[in-house]
């Protein structure tokens, strides 16, 4: 599977939208991107996944970018708990889940 | 609760001792897997299963070992760690071998071992 790039930290105040970027240059025709999130000392939680087409569902929304080398994923008002690592992974199904080191994302009040 | 529901949440154990962890799902999945995540260090995968079958054993040393007896329950036997052993143990279910619906972590077992 394809390695992504995330940076290591971000913040962001409660009530802004909070917009995680994540690089994936090497992404093949058949993997997806997967973004899972933990809460310290938590096990990881299944966020949102896309193949090509900018995607949302009740937690978040992922905007691929055409070429799919890259996505951003969007908490839209983000609040105290979604204090958390994020995690983008490009993922085939191939193999099983890998994770990186993800970005820590700390919301500010 | 996500439905993986591990136990025992927090375990302490000596070099010599015996103990096992576990992971139970009921969530009609059929891929379950054990990960390791030491301080500040990303998840590592240990072992997967897929129809109660070991599909991948991660060069995980032999001190750890696994057991699947049907798609609901898994095990983590332990014998004889050592103290870098200590860590958060998660297990996580999938609906197949695959894992494009995602998978589900369970809130973990944080283990020391003294």
């Amino acid at each position: 599977d394809a390695k992504t790039t995330q940076p290591p930290s971000m913040d962001c105040a409660e009530g802004r939208a909070a917009n995680l970027p994540c690089n994936h240059s090497t992404i093949s025709g058949n993997e997806y991107v997967y973004w899972y999130r933990q809460i310290h000392s938590q096990g990881p939680q299944y966020i949102i996944h896309g193949l090509k087409n900018n995607e949302t569902n009740e937690m978040a929304s992922l905007i691929i970018t055409e070429d799919r080398k890259s996505s951003t994923l969007i908490l839209p008002h983000a609040t105290l708990r979604d204090t958390a690592v994020y995690y983008c992974i490009v993922f085939s199904g191939n193999t099983p889940l890998v994770f990186g080191k993800g970005t820590r994302l700390s919301v500010i009040a | 609760e996500t439905g993986v529901t591990q136990t025992p949440r927090h375990l302490v154990m000596g070099m010599t001792n015996k103990k096992s962890l576990k992971c139970e799902q009921h969530l009609g999945h059929n891929a379950m897997y054990w990960y390791k995540q030491s301080a500040k260090k990303p998840l590592e995968l240990m072992f997967v299963y897929n129809f109660k079958e070991q599909t991948e054993n991660n060069s995980v040393p032999s001190r750890f070992s696994p057991e699947c007896p049907n798609s609901s329950h898994l095990f983590l036997h332990l014998h004889t760690l050592q103290p870098e052993d200590s860590a958060l143990y998660l297990c996580a279910s999938s609906q197949d071998g695959e894992g494009f619906y995602g998978y589900t972590f369970g809130s973990g077992t944080r283990l020391t071992v003294v």
